[in-house]
């Protein structure tokens, strides 16, 4: 199985304030990763696919990066509504593996 | 408008069996590969099992292989996992997530608001 490592495992950042989450591949997975929002009681969304496309409707302050082993999702100008999870995943092989996740907490 | 509602979570016995189901609309369901993902209580993601378009092909991950088994019914617009065996460690919110593909790229593009399955004595 590919295991994918998010770092950190949490964040304490202030609006406006740039965030940078990294995510790697214990193999590569050429660009075949999507990044996923989750806030508290609430599903997963998609923000990113295919490392650096930004999917229809997320806000372009957020944006993918990173091809092979190592990704990184950045957050330019943290709003309120941006506190949150974050989780990468891979989709080039089964099974589709998830990061541990990166908590975005209010500093 | 698309959109996926789950059904069929509960409190089950370990070595006790549920179904699980995902009602579709909103799009072309047959169209689409489906997949169910889970999250234990205050834990992360888990991918659990996908089915291709028309049923096939179908994947499963290790830890529920030989006991969960997913389907669909494409005339119902439904997606099933049928989970046998429960353990403790199935307990989780299990979400449905309908796959898109754009520019070749794969991703779960909607999920549905989960069903809660409890593995219990």
């Amino acid at each position: 199985d590919i295991q994918m490592t998010q770092s950190p495992s949490s964040l304490s950042a202030s609006v406006g304030d740039t965030v940078t989450i990294t995510c790697r591949a214990s193999q590569s997975v050429i660009s075949y990763l999507n990044w996923y929002q989750q806030k508290p009681g609430k599903a997963p969304k998609v923000l990113i696919y295919g490392a650096s496309n930004l999917q229809s409707g997320a806000p372009s302050r957020f944006s993918g990066s990173g091809s092979g082993t190592d990704f990184t999702l950045t957050i330019s100008s943290l709003q309120p509504e941006d506190f949150a999870t974050y989780y990468c995943q891979q989709i080039r092989n089964t099974p589709w593996t998830f990061g541990q996740g990166t908590k975005v907490e209010s500093k | 408008e698309v959109q996926l509602l789950e059904s069929g979570g509960g409190l089950v016995q370990p070595g006790g069996s549920l179904r699980l189901s995902c009602a579709a609309s909103g799009f072309t369901f047959s169209n689409y590969a489906m997949s169910w993902v889970r999250q234990a209580p205050g834990k992360g993601l888990e991918w659990v099992s996908a089915i291709g378009g028309a049923g096939a092909p179908t994947f499963y991950a290790v830890s529920v292989q030989g006991r969960f088994t997913i389907s669909r019914d494409d005339s119902k617009n439904t997606l099933y996992l049928q989970m046998n065996s429960l353990r403790a460690e199935d307990t989780a919110l299990y979400y449905c997530a309908k796959h898109q593909r754009t520019s070749g790229m794969p991703y779960f593009d909607y999920w549905g608001q989960g069903t809660l399955v409890t593995v219990s004595s």
